[in-house]
This record gives C-alpha cells, sequence and structure tokens, in this order.
C-alpha cells in the first residue's frame, strides 16, 4: 500500500507564473489536508477536503490559491501568479473516512516551491 | 483560537541519555494528539498517536503522554540515538467537522555519538 504521494518534489517557478502541486492519497483514504511550511516555521493548515467538495478552507489565503479534490484522480492545490512569499515546502496528509476525528493522519513528503 | 507550543525550541544530548520533549496546548477540546518527526528536506514520519480518552502510548523505546485536562503532552525517548536527530513535532486535532491538525514549532534534537 503505497503511501501518500506527492508531485514534484521539487518546483521552481518564476514570479507570476501558476503553481500545480499535485497529491495522491493513500488507498481507501477519502480525506484529503494541505498544509505548508514556511522556512523555519511550523507546518500551517490550508484547506480540508473529501471528494469532491472542500470541507474547510479557513487556512486558505483570500487570493491566488485554490484546491480541489476531483472524483477521480489526486488532488491539485493551484497557486496562480505565484510571489517570492509563497516560496515554501507543501504538504498533503490523508485520512481514512470516519465520523470523528480521531483518526491518523499520514503525511506525503512535500512539494518544496521555489519562486525566483 | 488552538495554540501549540513545544519546549525546547532545540536540544543537544549526548547520546544514550534518556530526554522528555514538551507540548501544550490553550484548548483542551481536542479529539487526538499526534507526535510526528521530520527529517531535513524530508515529509514528516508519524510517531505516536493519543486519543483524547486515553494517557499514554508506547512504540518502542518511545513514550508519549496526555494530559488533556492541563493541556500538555510529552514525548519520552529512551537511551537516544544519534538516529534519533530530527525535528520532533506536536499535533493536535481540532473537533467534528474541522479535523485539521494545528502544530507546534517542533523541537530540533541532535544526539552527539
Amino acid at each position: 500500500n503505497a503511501g501518500v504521494m506527492q508531485n514534484p518534489r521539487h518546483l521552481v517557478r518564476r514570479r507570476g507564473q501558476e503553481a500545480r502541486l499535485r497529491c495522491s492519497p493513500m488507498k481507501g483514504h477519502s480525506h484529503v489536508y494541505w498544509y505548508r511550511q514556511l522556512p523555519e516555521e511550523g507546518l500551517k493548515f490550508m484547506v480540508y477536503l473529501q471528494k469532491e467538495n472542500i470541507i474547510d478552507e479557513s487556512g486558505m489565503p483570500k487570493e491566488r490559491f485554490s484546491a480541489e479534490f476531483p472524483k477521480e484522480g489526486p488532488s491539485i492545490l493551484r497557486i496562480q501568479q505565484v510571489v517570492r512569499g509563497d516560496s515554501a515546502a507543501y504538504f498533503c496528509a490523508s485520512s481514512p473516512p470516519g465520523t470523528q476525528g480521531n483518526t491518523e493522519a499520514f503525511f506525503g513528503q512535500g512539494t518544496r516551491l521555489t519562486v525566483v | 483560537k488552538q495554540e501549540v507550543t513545544q519546549i525546547p525550541a532545540a536540544l543537544s544530548v549526548p547520546e544514550g541519555e534518556n530526554l522528555v520533549l514538551n507540548c501544550s496546548f490553550t484548548d483542551s477540546a481536542i479529539y487526538n494528539l499526534q507526535w510526528f518527526r521530520q527529517d531535513p528536506g524530508k515529509g514528516l514520519t508519524s510517531l505516536l498517536l493519543i486519543q483524547s480518552s486515553q494517557r499514554e502510548q508506547t512504540s518502542g523505546r518511545l513514550n508519549a503522554s496526555l494530559d488533556k485536562s492541563s493541556g500538555r503532552s510529552t514525548l519520552y525517548i529512551a537511551a537516544s540515538q544519534p538516529g534519533d536527530s530530527a525535528t520532533y513535532l506536536c499535533a493536535v486535532r481540532r473537533g467534528t467537522g474541522r479535523r485539521a491538525l494545528t502544530f507546534g514549532s517542533g523541537t530540533r534534537l541532535q544526539v552527539q555519538p
């Protein structure tokens, strides 16, 4: 059973370009979370999705950032018109379905975005 | 708003020492608490998960405790080894409907051979 897969592992974008980060959850997991880790800081929650639904986007910046988790395929975190301040490690986590919040989260290796 | 604090921010110990990492959180209404390990430039590896109804969990040389009422958790590492060198992160999960984890800033551990 493969773990949470993120790609690319490293992404370099020029200011103003778009960045697309992909996350395939563990098999059987229907909940996906995106976190951002700025240099020398802890992880900050961005968005929580289930298939075709955004459940909690309270950590998402209001502009330029969007996320989706379609019925088929990976979850995508999209950053439009990237700026230097977007440079960070973006981590995806997944957890199995369940009615309570007591399930364990499993993390991917992250995508390290560098904006030049 | 939940805040998670980890003390100390950095720790250096000689090999073989037992050590304790501390985590505190401001809102005791949590579902569970998870300890992770992060190696430089790598992802997060889950070490231990403690449900809100539990007091402790053990895995090998690791033991994590949870005192929900006082908002504290500790991670105890016995007989430390150079391979334990990493950043250790504590995270608490919010309640139903908001299942995201709130992370502390981590403790950077260096075990000297």
